[in-house]
């Protein structure tokens, strides 16, 4: 595997259950993040953790819980979550955090009902 | 603090040129431009730093004036596979070493035969 992967592609989910997603990238960077993207809206990063550590929180819901348990793994733990919450998300990786190109996986579609 | 791009949307025909643009009220640190095609992750293009530098990739450019705080993605001779949503991100400064990147609405362009 190369680049940026996301599992699963596809996920649905009622409004009372417990999903997580999963993240891994195969490029040796520092700095992983996921992002929210919504029809008509653009994309919003909800994340950012630089070595296993989380350097930014954009004012997420408590219902959106990262994981980042190594540099080359993020995890995205779901609950509770809103049919507003049905959105593409998106993982990416970087050298660094800052001024350096990221690198996306192709998303988890995920639809709440 | 999200930036505004212009045009929302734009259709050409191939070989024609297209400017989009990014504007931001904040004094920025970096300007990013990305491509989305449909149903894909955002492909990074390039990063501009302050300075007023300017960049190319093959047919497209960008220039990112200070000043104005403001950037423009210019594509040239245009062809079938630059069809896709154009997003800038624009980073600043947000205090105790950090930096914080926010997306616009993203430029949806359409190059047609």
């Amino acid at each position: 595997e190369t680049g940026v992967t996301q599992t699963p592609r596809h996920l649905v989910m009622g409004m009372t259950n417990k999903k997580s997603l999963k993240c891994e990238q195969h490029l040796g960077h520092n700095a992983m993040y996921w992002y929210k993207q919504s029809a008509k809206k653009p994309l919003e990063l909800m994340f950012v953790y630089s070595l296993e550590e989380r350097v930014e929180n954009n004012s997420v819901p408590s219902r959106f819980s990262p994981e980042c348990p190594n540099s080359s793994h993020l995890f995205l733990h779901l609950h509770t979550l809103q049919p507003e919450d049905s959105a593409l998300y998106l993982c990416a990786s970087s050298q660094d955090v800052g001024i350096y190109e990221q690198y996306f996986g192709p998303g988890t579609r995920l639809t709440v009902t | 603090q999200q930036p505004v791009q212009s045009p929302q949307a734009v259709i050409l025909r191939e070989g024609e040129d297209a400017v989009i643009n990014c504007s931001s009220s904040k004094a920025l640190y970096s300007v990013h431009w990305y491509r989305q095609k449909h149903g894909e992750a955002p492909v990074f293009l390039m990063i501009l730093l302050k300075g007023g530098e300017q960049k190319g990739h093959e047919k497209i450019s960008a220039s990112f004036n200070e000043k104005k705080q403001q950037s423009s993605l210019y594509l040239t001779a245009s062809q079938l596979s630059y069809s896709g949503t154009y997003f800038c991100g624009t980073e600043i400064y947000s205090g105790a070493g950090s930096y914080q990147l926010t997306f616009g609405k993203g430029t949806k362009l359409s190059v047609i035969p």
